[in-house]
């Protein structure tokens, strides 16, 4: 079974501070995805990467920046914490593929609240 | 850009049929899927349409017509256990990432 592990499940943060999210897959996927998911809003694609060192901006980027220096690793950093990013943040893998279609395998999530 | 359009809640008792249908605008198209995410957990793929049709698994089918830019996901014979969101989702082209509509709360009544 695909296992995407996000390092941490809560995570309480203050205003300005740097704040790093780090998600592990351990099925070799050659992508992995950042969403955060809000109330309302559904799932929000912030940033993705296809590959090692190659990340492509997703709807909502502002504020954010990724790091894939591992295939295995993606992490999301939040260079000065702002309280309107306080939310739910998904993990997300998936296989390259043949096809058109590969599933979306999700971690548990971490939510972040920025006080 | 992309867009879904789905309800935001629906509810029903068990042992009913629900459909939660799925508008979308993208300016290609290459699959809808659905997944579903109870209360806490991570959201789980369900099914893929990349042709127009139905596709059935198990309790649930999904339904794609591309020249009505519509899906739409029937759950039967209802348990307590489908009480969770369910979210469809587009990627608008090869090789991009899967776009989510904002997710149907469904809720299953005994």
């Amino acid at each position: 079974d695909v296992k995407v592990t996000q390092s941490s499940r809560y995570l309480v943060k203050r205003t300005g501070e740097k704040v790093f999210l780090e998600c592990v897959q351990d099925m070799d996927h050659e992508n992995m995805f950042w969403y955060r998911q809000d109330p309302g809003l559904g799932l929000r694609l912030i940033y993705f990467s296809y590959d090692v060192k190659m990340k492509e901006k997703g709807d909502i980027p502002e504020g954010y920046s990724v790091s894939r220096e591992k295939k295995e690793r993606f992490s999301l950093i939040l260079e000065s914490a702002s309280t309107n990013q306080t939310s739910m943040y998904l993990c997300a893998s998936s296989p390259s593929g043949t096809g058109p279609y590969s599933p979306l395998h999700f971690g548990n999530g971490t939510r972040l609240t920025v006080t | 850009g992309q867009s879904l359009e789905q309800p935001s809640e629906v509810t029903a008792v068990e042992g009913a049929i629900v459909q939660i249908n799925c508008t979308y605008q993208t300016s290609g198209f290459y699959g809808l899927s659905w997944y579903q995410q109870h209360d806490g957990g991570a959201p789980t793929f369900l099914s893929y349409n990349a042709l127009d049709g139905l596709e059935e698994t198990g309790r649930f089918s999904s339904f794609l017509s591309r020249s009505d830019s519509y899906g739409y996901l029937l759950l039967q014979e209802l348990q307590m256990k489908d009480s969770a969101s369910y979210f469809c989702a587009v990627r608008g082209q090869a090789g991009t990432a899967l776009i989510f509509g904002k997710g149907t709360t469904l809720s299953v009544s005994s």
